[in-house]
């Protein structure tokens, strides 16, 4: 299952755009890209996920260069609400048998006014 | 109705007791998992399954056992519970495909005294 490594934590302020990148040096070719958020005392929710390029929904993007050894999770005009902890994850099917969703030690993102 | 149903959300129990805690969903996915998180951690797997036949040890199994009674419920078990096995359980689930969506329960809050 290929590791991954994030700064383990960020500061901003409300209104600003916060970006988090995600190292992931030995991802596989099955391998997709997924982030989750996780508030204080409460299961961790799926925020985005994507294999190649550009993903982006209502919450944030996601950019994944061609290498696919990295990753960015873009928040646009953060809130205080934001504030949690986010994890990258790699994953897919056939790596090593199955999926085992491991998670790291993720960031922990504050939002200040 | 959550997806994904704890029971029970917070225990206290002593040292040397039996204790079980309960997940069930209501996706209809194979694949069950259980975790357990410390303050200031990240989430570290003790067991998951992926069909009703599979039982796979995680991270940090010892001490810890499972019992995958039906498609929809994955049970955790403290056989003899310890004082460090106080932390916050959360149970999640996701599909055969070949992504890591995974939907997360609200978790067990355990101490052991």
């Amino acid at each position: 299952l290929a590791k991954t490594t994030q700064p383990i934590s960020m500061d901003s302020y409300e209104g600003q755009e916060v970006n988090i990148t995600c190292s992931h040096n030995n991802i596989a070719t099955n391998d997709y890209i997924t982030w989750y958020q996780q508030f204080p005392s409460q299961g961790p929710r799926f925020i985005i996920q994507g294999y190649k390029t550009k993903v982006t929904n209502e919450v944030a993007s996601l950019f994944i260069p061609a290498d696919r050894k990295s990753s960015t999770l873009s928040l646009p005009r953060v809130s205080l609400s934001d504030t949690a902890v986010y994890y990258c994850l790699v994953g897919g099917l056939l790596t090593g048998g199955g999926n085992k969703l491991t998670f790291g030690t993720g960031t922990q993102l504050k939002v200040e006014l | 109705d959550a997806d994904v149903t704890q029971t029970p959300r917070n225990r206290i129990t002593k040292t040397g007791k039996r204790i079980m805690l309960e997940c069930s969903q209501t996706k209809g996915h194979d694949r069950m998992y259980w975790y357990r998180q410390d303050p200031g951690l990240g989430l570290r797997l003790i067991y998951y399954s992926f069909d009703v036949k599979d039982i796979n040890k995680g991270e940090i199994s010892d001490g810890y056992s499972v019992s995958r009674q039906a498609q929809a419920k994955f049970s955790l078990s403290l056989e003899s519970a310890i004082p460090n096995q106080t932390a916050l359980y959360f149970c999640a689930t996701s599909d055969n495909r070949g992504n890591t969506e995974a939907f997360f329960g609200q978790g067990t809050r355990l101490t052991v005294v």
